[in-house]
C-alpha cells in the first residue's frame, strides 16, 4: 500500500484566497483524521470521520474551515477565506479503529501571505 | 487540549547511548502510543501499549506503562544518528480521539 497520500505537498497563497487540501487514506481504514501542526500550538486534531461521516469537528477553528469525505478513498479540507494565521502543516491520518495506530500522510505545508 | 506531556522537552546524547523520555497524562486511558517525527515529515507510529499491559518491546524500543502513576516511558537503546527526531506520546480515552503531547526532541551526536 502507498500509505496516506496528501496533496499538494506545499501551498503558498495570498490572504483571502480559497485553499483546498486533499487526502487519500489507506484502503480499508474506517477512520480519517485531519490535524494541524504549528510550533506554537503543537499537533491539533481538527476533525475526524468514521465511515465517511464526520464524528467530531470540535477542533475546527472557525467557520472558514470545512471538511468533507464524499467516499471512503477521498477527503478534503477547505479554508475559505484563508488568513496568515492559518499557515501551518496540515496532516491527514487514517486508522483501522480504536486501539490501532494512526498512519500519517507527509503533510501539506501551507503558507498564507 | 493536550493530554500527554513529554519530559524532557529536548535530549542530546552520543551515538550508542540510551535515550529515555517520559510521558505523563491526566485521565484514564485505553491505550497509549508513541510516535516519531523526523524533520519535515509526518508522524510514524512506533509502538502501542494497552492499559492492561506494563511493558512492551519492539526492536531497540522499550515502552513501560504505569497506570497508577499515569505515566509511560520510552527507552531507545544503542541510539543511532537516524534516531534524531521528535517523539510524541498519544493517549486515547472513551472518545477515541488521540491526544498528543508537545514532544521530546532527541538529537543523537555522531
Amino acid at each position: 500500500d502507498a500509505g496516506v497520500i496528501q496533496s499538494p505537498r506545499h501551498e503558498v497563497t495570498e490572504m483571502g484566497q480559497e485553499v483546498t487540501l486533499r487526502c487519500k487514506p489507506i484502503s480499508g481504514h474506517d477512520y480519517l483524521f485531519w490535524y494541524r501542526q504549528t510550533m506554537m500550538r503543537g499537533l491539533e486534531l481538527l476533525i475526524y470521520f468514521n465511515n465517511n461521516v464526520p464524528i467530531d469537528d470540535s477542533g475546527m477553528p472557525e467557520d472558514r474551515f470545512s471538511a468533507k469525505m464524499p467516499n471512503a478513498s477521498f477527503s478534503t479540507l477547505k479554508i475559505q477565506p484563508s488568513e496568515p494565521r492559518d499557515s501551518a502543516v496540515y496532516f491527514c491520518a487514517s486508522s483501522a479503529g480504536q486501539g490501532h495506530p494512526e498512519y500519517f500522510g507527509p503533510g501539506t505545508r501551507l503558507l498564507v501571505l | 487540549s493536550q493530554q500527554g506531556e513529554e519530559d524532557p522537552q529536548a535530549l542530546s546524547i552520543q551515538e550508542g547511548e540510551n535515550a529515555t523520555m517520559n510521558c505523563s497524562y491526566k485521565t484514564s486511558i485505553n491505550n497509549l502510543q508513541w510516535y516519531r517525527q523526523n524533520s519535515g515529515r509526518g508522524l510514524v507510529h512506533l509502538i502501542l501499549i494497552r492499559s492492561n499491559e506494563r511493558e512492551k518491546h519492539s526492536g531497540r524500543l522499550r515502552v513501560t506503562l504505569d497506570t497508577s502513576k499515569k505515566s509511560s516511558s520510552l527507552l531507545i537503546t544503542a541510539s543511532r544518528a537516524a534516531d534524531t527526531a521528535s517523539y510524541f506520546c498519544a493517549t486515547d480515552g472513551n472518545d477515541y480521539k488521540l491526544s498528543f503531547g508537545a514532544g521530546t526532541t532527541v538529537t543523537v551526536r555522531a
